[in-house]
């Protein structure tokens, strides 16, 4: 079946580290990938998505790359700064399952100053 | 901006009670979701919506049943809550299309089953 991995957290970093977050997929054919954020106290929001192989989706400094080879989608950013700090979710939806989401675990990011 | 609204941030019942939890889009979607959200799970489709009256099982649909009878309105059900039910619940809503369309997601409902 379809299912997303992501790395456990939580991550802990200082500001103007450099993150990486993994995330692995297991799907059957082409699905599409996201990456969505939730800030303390809120509902979730879009970061970033990519649909198809070799796309690298972008927003706010934090990208990532579509991996088919690799089945892999981990998000990245340069330069982490405090209002960073949530819990970052990738999902991923195929194209005959009705627009549902799967999930993974989640990963909280904490950025100390 | 999108916006889906959840009837109460923040909610406590007694086990045994039923329990609606309310969700409005206002950006005419066809399709509605709630989910729960629990630490180390991620979050799990509970039931979905993709038109009027029309539902779909999710992942986890034991013990909740769900209503859409207006476009902009899905309603959560638990009919017995139970304290295995203690979590955030969170709705969604999109438009209908391809895979690549976004989720609009609400603030979420922490619900404490006691």
């Amino acid at each position: 079946g379809n299912s997303v991995t992501q790395m456990e957290g939580p991550v802990t970093l200082s500001e103007e580290a450099f993150l990486t977050i993994n995330c692995t997929y297991t799907a059957t054919g082409y699905p599409s990938l996201f990456w969505y954020v939730q800030y303390p106290g809120e509902g979730l929001q879009l970061l970033l998505k990519a649909t198809k192989a070799d796309d690298k989706g972008s927003n706010k400094g934090f990208e990532a790359t579509y991996r088919k080879e690799t089945t892999s989608f981990h998000l990245e950013k340069g330069s982490v700064q405090v209002s960073d700090s949530a819990v970052y979710f990738c999902a991923l939806r195929r194209y005959n399952q009705g627009g549902k989401l799967i999930f993974g675990q989640g990963t909280e990011l904490s950025v100390k100053p | 901006d999108v916006k889906v609204t959840q009837s109460s941030r923040y909610l406590v019942k007694r086990t045994g009670e039923k329990v609606f939890l309310e969700c409005v889009q206002d950006m005419d979607h066809e399709n509605m979701f709630w989910y729960r959200q629990d630490p180390g799970l991620g979050l799990r489709l509970i039931y979905f919506s993709y038109d009027v009256k029309m539902k779909e099982k999710g992942d986890i649909p034991e013990g909740y049943s769900v209503s859409r009878e207006k476009k902009e309105r899905f309603s959560l059900i638990l009919e017995s809550a139970s304290t295995n039910q203690t979590s955030m619940y969170l709705c969604a809503s999109s438009i209908q299309g391809t895979p690549a369309v976004t989720q609009y997601f609400g603030p979420g409902t922490r619900l404490l089953v006691l």
